[in-house]
């Protein structure tokens, strides 16, 4: 069975900070996702990840993707107040029976205060 | 439509009752997702589309649950005799291709009925 970690469950940072949140999968995957989901509303996808050593930016989030350790990790430079939101890392499992559907972390809480 | 379309909203049900939430994916999707997001938890797998032909139902929590997509477009979850530990929000995402997604192309999922049973 898949089982996706993240960690920190809650994360409080400062404006302007840099911090990262990690994401550890236990089984071979060929396909890795970072969710955004504000209060009340659906999940926003950020970036889909494919293969070792992918890297993708945009704006302030950096995410990174560790084949081999299984692990992914999202970087957040210069905190501001906007990307307080709930993040979930998914992972779609690479072979065998069930590798349509994704299974979440379950989620990192962040604020970012003034 | 653009998006993944999901009725009602928000949905409060006497427990016992039966409820059905619909969820109307972006035309041309050929996969369907139902996950199950309890409070302050990440979403769970409950049951998959490919076309009309549910592939998999294997995280339907008990025989109350029951999705269904006849015609290979909207699906509806219906929850029968809804019990407290039902109170959740239920997720749908379709994706273009049937293995769930290709390349780039990921899983694009609705707003989400928020299901309440006091």
């Amino acid at each position: 069975e898949l089982k996706v970690e993240q960690n920190p469950l809650f994360l409080s940072m400062q404006e302007g900070k840099n911090y990262t949140i990690y994401c550890n999968y236990s089984t071979t995957s060929d396909r890795l996702y970072w969710y955004r989901q504000d209060p009340g509303k659906s999940l926003e996808s950020l970036f889909v990840l494919l293969s070792n050593g992918a890297v993708k930016q945009e704006g302030r989030l950096m995410a990174s993707l560790d084949t081999k350790a299984r692990l992914s990790t999202l970087h957040i430079t210069a905190a501001v107040h906007d990307l307080s939101a709930t993040y979930f890392c998914a992972v779609k499992k690479g072979s065998g029976g069930s590798n349509y559907k994704l299974t979440f972390g379950k989620g990192t809480l962040l604020t970012v205060n003034p | 439509g653009a998006g993944v379309s999901q009725s009602p909203r928000y949905k409060v049900a006497k427990r016992g009752q039966d409820v059905a939430l619909r969820c109307d994916p972006i035309s041309g999707h050929v996969s369907l997702f139902w996950y199950q997001q309890a409070l302050g938890q990440g979403p769970e797998f409950l049951t998959y589309f490919q076309n009309e032909a549910q592939l998999d139902k294997s995280g339907l929590p008990s025989d109350r649950f029951f999705a269904e997509r006849p015609e290979g477009s909207v699906s509806t979850l219906k929850i029968q005799r809804t019990q407290q530990e039902d109170s959740a929000v239920y997720l749908c995402a379709s994706s273009l291709l049937g293995t769930g997604g290709y390349l780039n192309y990921g899983y694009t999922f609705g707003s989400g009925t928020r299901l309440t049973v006091v």
